[in-house]
């Protein structure tokens, strides 16, 4: 079964240092999207990307977030100068819109970020 | 803002019980409301509702959409241990985008 792919599993990283985390959707998918999950709090929406281009992000999608799809196959969410406050689970997801409005997401294992 | 309120927040019961799980949601332009299951790291995708009374089913689950009160429950019948997780209700607006609730935390004690 298809399924969405996210490395690396966990990732550790300085206060102000760079992190991509990366993401393979599922191959037929169209739309892709970028949630967190901060350690015992509920599962938060950052963005939502199709056809190369950001569709919709929340407040906590920053100038220090950037999203991108580099290739036919991977999605990447970077974030320039780490935080804190950004120690969280990131999970990818995708869907694939169909003309009836099929929004089914699945989503990938997740990266759980540490930033020291 | 949108918002999802699921309750209740955590639930304990034995093998073999019958659960609800409830889900109440504001979300501007809605199209759709979700449910998955989350055990140990990724949600797992279990029902997307997006017409009121039209049950769906799947095994011992089952959900039901109520989109004149805004309210979505979740049913497991004869509990398994296996069924312990966090149950996530979503609501699905305009743009795909998810908002969640809290979960209801579900133990299932043998």
């Amino acid at each position: 079964e298809p399924e969405v792919t996210q490395t690396p599993s966990h990732q550790v990283t300085q206060m102000g240092q760079e992190v991509i985390l990366r993401c393979v959707p599922i191959s037929n998918h169209l739309y892709f999207y970028w949630y967190r999950q901060i350690l015992g709090q509920k599962v938060e929406f950052l963005v939502s990307f199709y056809n190369n281009e950001i569709s919709e992000k929340s407040e906590i999608f920053d100038d220090q977030f950037s999203v991108e799809r580099p290739d036919g196959s991977n999605f990447t969410l970077k974030i320039r100068s780490t935080k804190l406050e950004d120690s969280a689970m990131y999970f990818c997801a995708s869907s694939a819109r169909l003309a009836g409005g099929n929004n089914e997401q699945f989503f990938g294992p997740g990266t759980r970020l540490t930033v020291l | 803002e949108d918002k999802v309120v699921q309750s209740p927040l955590s639930l304990v019961v034995h093998e073999g019980d019958t659960v609800t799980l409830n889900c109440s949601y504001e979300v501007t332009n809605f199209r759709s409301l979700l449910w998955y299951k989350q055990e140990k790291k990724a949600p797992t995708f279990l029902f997307m509702l997006t017409s009121s009374g039209i049950e769906k089913k799947s095994g011992r689950l089952s959900s039901i959409l109520d989109k004149k009160e805004l309210f979505s429950i979740l049913n497991i019948t004869a509990t398994q241990t296996g069924d312990s997780a966090i149950y996530l209700c979503a609501g699905a607006a305009g743009s795909y985008q998810l908002t969640f609730g809290k979960g209801t935390k579900l133990s299932v004690i043998p």
